[in-house]
């Protein structure tokens, strides 16, 4: 069975300052798809980024980025200039169909804190 | 497009009674999903449908569970004789199938307690 692991319950970055969220996960699948969610508080939970596993290149979205280790088996998000507004819920999650095709498999995770 | 709504937001019941929830997805979804999350936990999947027809439902949903998506448009899930365990929030997700290039759009969930 796919399993999602986010090792850092909580993480603290400063306003302006990278912080980088880890994820590993478990499967014997060789294409799947992996994504990190984001949930503020008291509102729902939207998608930040996306990865395809058959894609080498790490995924960017803006201040967003990835480092996908396909052999490691490790999804990492690094968020650059941090905001304020980045303070939130961050989930890694696992799919083996596709967001849209698929059911998601979600870490516990990780409570993104940004001082200001 | 007015996204993913869910009804109610909250819910407050007695063990032992029988609630309902709604999601309402994006329009032109075809594919509707029921997650749960309990406090401290990523979400974990429950249930899908593809237009009405529920093609998958997770060891989670006991006999006490039920989903329906009676016209392949909104969807119902309901919890019979409810226990204390079932306190969490229910989210509904909806995604367009075709493209793996889409994405599953969340509600912002329902959060059953019970007493």
């Amino acid at each position: 069975a796919q399993t999602v692991t986010q090792s850092q319950p909580e993480m603290s970055v400063q306003e302006a300052e990278t912080v980088t969220l880890s994820c590993t996960y478990d499967t014997s699948e060789s294409d799947y798809y992996l994504f990190w969610y984001k949930q503020p508080p008291s509102r729902q939970m939207i998608l930040v980024i996306r990865q395809e596993a058959y894609k080498q290149q790490n995924a960017t979205e803006n201040r967003f980025s990835v480092n996908f280790q396909k052999a490691a088996k490790s999804f990492s998000l690094k968020i650059s200039d941090s905001q304020l507004g980045d303070a939130a819920m961050y989930f890694c999650a696992y799919s083996l169909e596709g967001g849209s095709q698929g059911n998601l498999i979600f870490g516990k995770g990780t409570k993104l804190s940004v001082k200001p | 497009d007015t996204g993913v709504s869910q009804n109610p937001r909250h819910k407050i019941t007695k063990r032992g009674q029988n609630v309902t929830f709604r999601c309402d997805p994006i329009s032109e979804h075809n594919r509707l999903y029921w997650y749960r999350q309990t406090l401290g936990q990523g979400p974990e999947f429950l249930t899908y449908f593809q237009n009405e027809a529920q093609l998958e439902k997770s060891r989670l949903l006991s006999d006490r569970f039920s989903a329906e998506r009676p016209k392949g448009s909104f969807s119902t899930l309901e919890i019979q004789r409810t226990e204390q365990g079932d306190s969490a929030m229910y989210l509904c997700a909806s995604s367009r199938t075709g493209r793996t290039t889409d994405t599953q759009y969340f509600g912002p969930g329902t959060r059953l307690t019970v007493l």
